[in-house]
């Protein structure tokens, strides 16, 4: 079956505990893409990758690193999480078509 | 600052009705153009995609492109209360894979 997955869905962590959120697709799609979505602000991308090793940043990427060492994958990385990183997550993949995966919820205490 | 623009809602309509979902964009050189359905707590899921001015048509969904008023809509015919959602517009950004979206038109439609 072709998707996206995302892990963790949920997860719940303290200021400045680094963390990463593993992103993966079975498409052999060349772009990936991470997004946050927030009540209010819609969603908001924070860095979109082209193909491996090529990455570039969307509207909001500071506080965020990304990697793309694999074509089927693409890790968030928060080195130094706060608390107004707490969103929804959503990693995408895409030829033309951007494909979601099922989300994650991240709070930040 | 390249922009999106929907009008937030909430859009009423009663079943049977058809819904008209529009969406303006700020980037003339924009080139594709994508309207997705999320429902509360799931990701958005890829409803149309069109390229290029006029109408597309897919079951009871149809997308409208005006690239010359840079405009986009979506007309949902013989509205659902499945259909009760809320519909994202997005935008190709440039290169491809950065995409950026309105903050969505919730729809309600009433049985």
């Amino acid at each position: 079956e072709a998707q996206v997955t995302q892990n963790p869905r949920y997860l719940i962590t303290v200021t400045g505990k680094k963390l990463t959120v593993t992103c993966s697709q079975n498409m052999n799609h060349e772009y990936m893409s991470w997004y946050r979505q927030d009540p209010g602000l819609g969603l908001r991308q924070i860095y979109y990758s082209m193909n491996v090793e090529v990455t570039d940043k969307g509207d909001v990427p500071e506080g965020y690193k990304v990697s793309r060492k694999e074509k089927r994958n693409f890790p968030l990385i928060l080195e130094s999480p706060s608390p107004n990183q707490t969103s929804l997550y959503f990693c995408a993949s895409s030829w033309n078509e951007q494909f979601f995966g099922p989300g994650t919820r991240l709070t930040v205490l | 600052q390249k922009e999106v623009e929907q009008n937030s809602g909430p859009l009423s309509v009663p079943e049977g009705a058809i819904a008209s979902l529009n969406c303006t964009y700020s980037d003339r050189v924009s080139q594709s153009f994508f309207w997705y359905r999320q429902y509360s707590g799931k990701s958005p899921e890829l409803i149309m995609s069109i390229y290029s001015n006029g109408d597309k048509e897919d079951g009871r969904f149809t997308a409208q492109l005006n690239k010359a008023s840079q405009y986009v809509s979506l007309l949902i015919r013989d509205s659902q209360p499945s259909d009760s959602a809320t519909y994202l517009c997005a935008v190709n950004g440039g290169s491809q894979g950065n995409l950026i979206f309105g903050k969505g038109t919730k729809l309600s439609v009433k049985p």
